[in-house]
């Protein structure tokens, strides 16, 4: 089955705990993005990936980093989380060859940082 | 600098009713648009997309949305509604040329009601 799985599904932490949220398709999809969801807000983007080795700034991309090793994978690293950073996050996917493909979402990790 | 707006935050209406969801945008070219639909506890799923040629665009579940340039908006629209479709939806634009990222308005929350 076609699917983007992202874990964990739920994530506790505590300010400045470092931890990687990981992304994975088996779409063998060139794009990748990392969005947040805030109420009032709607989904701001994080970082994207537009093949492996190649990524660039979304929109809110203050305490991420990401990597993109393979192709599959695409994890979102807080090396010190914050308190503002308590969201919930989605991965994303896509065939990159046009810009009119759609998306492909994970069912998101919901990340609390006390 | 691309952006969506949806002047809603939520639409109620009554099953068998027709709805209708509020988007408008703003690109500098010519846009590819987007709508997806969230249900409680799950990523986003692509419901359809405007390319080019007709302006009104059917997608799934009943779906339908109207692309119209002169007011720059892309209303989503479902001739009766049902309880099923209470959902959080989100339109989103990208510019056609060259390859802008993907940007989502904040979302409206659909309650059709019994």
């Amino acid at each position: 089955e076609a699917q983007v799985t992202q874990n964990p599904r739920y994530l506790i932490t505590v300010t400045g705990k470092k931890l990687t949220v990981t992304c994975s398709q088996n779409m063998n999809h060139e794009y990748m993005s990392w969005y947040r969801q805030d109420p009032g807000l709607g989904l701001r983007q994080i970082y994207y990936s537009m093949n492996v080795e190649v990524t660039d700034k979304g929109d809110v991309p203050e305490g991420y980093k990401v990597s993109r090793k393979e192709k599959r994978n695409f994890p979102l690293i807080l090396e010190s989380p914050s308190p503002n950073q308590t969201s919930l996050y989605f991965c994303a996917s896509s065939f990159k060859g046009r810009t009119n493909e759609k998306l492909f979402f994970g069912s998101g990790t919901q990340l609390s940082v006390l | 600098a691309q952006s969506v707006a949806q002047p809603e935050d939520q639409v109620n209406v009554a099953e068998g009713n027709p709805l209708t969801v509020k988007c408008t945008y703003s690109v500098s070219g010519n846009p590819y648009l987007f709508w997806y639909v969230q249900y409680p506890n799950r990523g986003l799923q692509f419901l359809l997309k405007y390319i080019t040629g007709d302006n009104l665009v059917k997608g799934s579940y009943g779906f339908e949305a109207e692309f119209n340039k002169s007011q720059t908006s892309f209303h989503l629209k479902k001739p009766s509604a049902l309880v099923s479709d209470s959902a959080l939806y989100f339109c989103a634009v990208r510019e056609k040329a060259g390859y802008s990222t993907l940007t989502f308005g904040k979302g409206t929350m659909l309650l059709v009601s019994p």
